[in-house]
């Protein structure tokens, strides 16, 4: 097992450039997030989805779109980049979306937005 | 508003010596806590969960603490070792919800 995958683990983008950031499992978890990590801040929940064609908002969706077509994939867009989105993305699944779950982490995604 | 705090924000010990991390949540309502641990450069990786029932739970030379009445809970290492130097983060997922709260972490920085 790969487990949570992302792709890539570096970007760097100029101020209104889009991109997507790739997120994979195999675990056949029906639970995936989206995380961003700023310096002395918490991880913060970007988007979640708690299985195929079902996405929902968590604390900082603005500039971010998901969408969740097959259980292993779950993309994260970022529609016109900007400086505040400078950050670490994580992405995350879990067996299911119950709060009692293990969340396992992918390795980020380093982006810098110049 | 849900919160989870962490202390101290970073510890430096000596390998060998032991170490203990708070962490204060006022989640509502409580559902679990769960404690990570998060290699520079990496996802954190989960070491415990505590549930309302539990008042301590060990993984090794980690041993986690919850008391549901003063809403606290601690994680304990013993015998530190080089490779324990991390940060460790604190989570308590409001119960029913699918939108968990983390604290910021505390750096742990193990010296030989």
């Amino acid at each position: 097992n790969a487990g949570v995958t992302q792709t890539p683990k570096f970007q760097v983008l100029k101020t209104g450039q889009s991109m997507t950031l790739q997120c994979a499992q195999d675990m056949n978890h029906e639970y995936m997030s989206w995380y961003r990590q700023d310096p002395g801040m918490g991880l913060r929940l970007i988007h979640y989805s708690v299985g195929a064609g079902i996405t929902d908002q968590g604390e900082v969706p603005n500039g971010y779109n998901v969408s969740r077509s097959t259980t292993e994939d779950f993309p994260l867009r970022l529609l016109s980049a900007a400086p505040s989105q400078t950050s670490v993305y994580f992405c995350a699944s879990s067996q299911t979306g119950a709060e009692y779950n293990e969340q396992f982490f992918g390795p980020g995604t380093r982006l810098t937005v110049l | 508003k849900n919160q989870v705090e962490q202390s101290p924000q970073s510890l430096i010990i000596l390998e060998g010596k032991n170490c203990t991390l708070q962490c204060n949540y006022t989640v509502s309502p409580f559902s679990n806590l769960r404690w990570y641990k998060q290699d520079t450069g990496r996802g954190p990786v989960s070491l415990t969960i505590m549930t309302f029932s539990e008042n301590t739970k060990s993984n090794g030379r980690y041993t986690a603490t919850l008391d549901a009445d003063t809403k606290q809970s601690s994680l304990h290492i013993t015998a530190s070792q080089l490779s324990d130097s991390a940060s460790y983060i604190c989570v308590a997922p409001q119960g029913g919800s699918y939108i968990p709260t983390f604290g910021r972490g505390t750096s742990l920085i193990v010296h030989p």
